[in-house]
């Protein structure tokens, strides 16, 4: 079966703080991609990024940061000095590389960022 | 680029009233849209699948006489709740994809309130 679990339901920050969000899949495929989407207060999913399982490298992209870890089945997000803006339901989800149209979504974690 | 537009954004009616909800991929042709249902603070869980010219492919549970689904061109799909209801009250929110290994792009969402 395959799974994707956000155990953090809620994240409370203040701004400047950087914020780890977790997201812990499962999966029997050997090839699969995972993904983390922002939903901002307006609803529309932003697409952030999508990682095969190949490519374990970890990524930067300004203030986000991922990190892959297979070993642990772990695709960890973390924004460093977070902003108000950051403020949204974040989710992972995860789809097999042969069939993407499939995507599994984790139950999301929401962050608020304080000023 | 990879622009979802949906429409309308937000919907109150009466109970008993049909509903139709658009889904445009404005600058890219969608071999696939997919229909999701996300009840507050819940994750989104996938409806239906429509392939542009053929009958959309229904997840277990959802009625697919409640929930019409026709995906005309390959730059637009159609969800209608018919005769809709309180429990039908949620957001609605589809995502476009052109197949192989690219990521669905999403719609703004529409938020459905039957009262």
């Amino acid at each position: 079966a395959q799974k994707v679990t956000q155990a953090q339901t809620e994240i409370s920050v203040v701004e400047k703080e950087d914020v780890t969000l977790d997201c812990v899949y499962e999966t029997r495929d050997t090839t699969y991609y995972l993904f983390w989407y922002k939903q901002p207060p307006s609803g529309e999913l932003v697409f952030l990024i999508r990682r095969n399982s190949f490519d374990e490298q970890n990524e930067i992209s300004g203030r986000y940061s991922w990190n892959f870890q297979k070993s642990t089945s772990s695709f960890n997000f973390t924004i460093t000095a977070s902003q108000v803006v950051d403020s949204a339901v974040y989710f992972c989800a995860l789809s097999p590389v042969n069939n993407t149209d499939k995507l599994i979504f984790g139950t999301g974690t929401r962050l608020q960022v304080f000023p | 680029g990879a622009v979802v537009s949906q429409h309308p954004s937000r919907v109150i009616c009466k109970s008993g009233t049909s509903v139709k909800i658009e889904c445009r991929s404005l600058d890219f042709q969608a071999t696939t849209m997919f229909w999701y249902r996300q009840f507050p603070k819940q994750s989104l869980m996938l409806m239906a699948t429509s392939n542009e010219g053929s009958k959309a492919t229904y997840e277990q549970g959802v009625e697919k006489d409640k929930f019409l689904i026709n995906h005309a061109s390959l730059t637009l799909s159609t969800l209608t709740v018919t005769s809709a209801h309180p429990e039908d009250s949620s957001f609605y929110i589809c995502s476009a994809w052109t197949g192989g290994n690219q990521p669905q792009h999403f719609g703004d969402g529409t938020r459905l309130s039957i009262l």
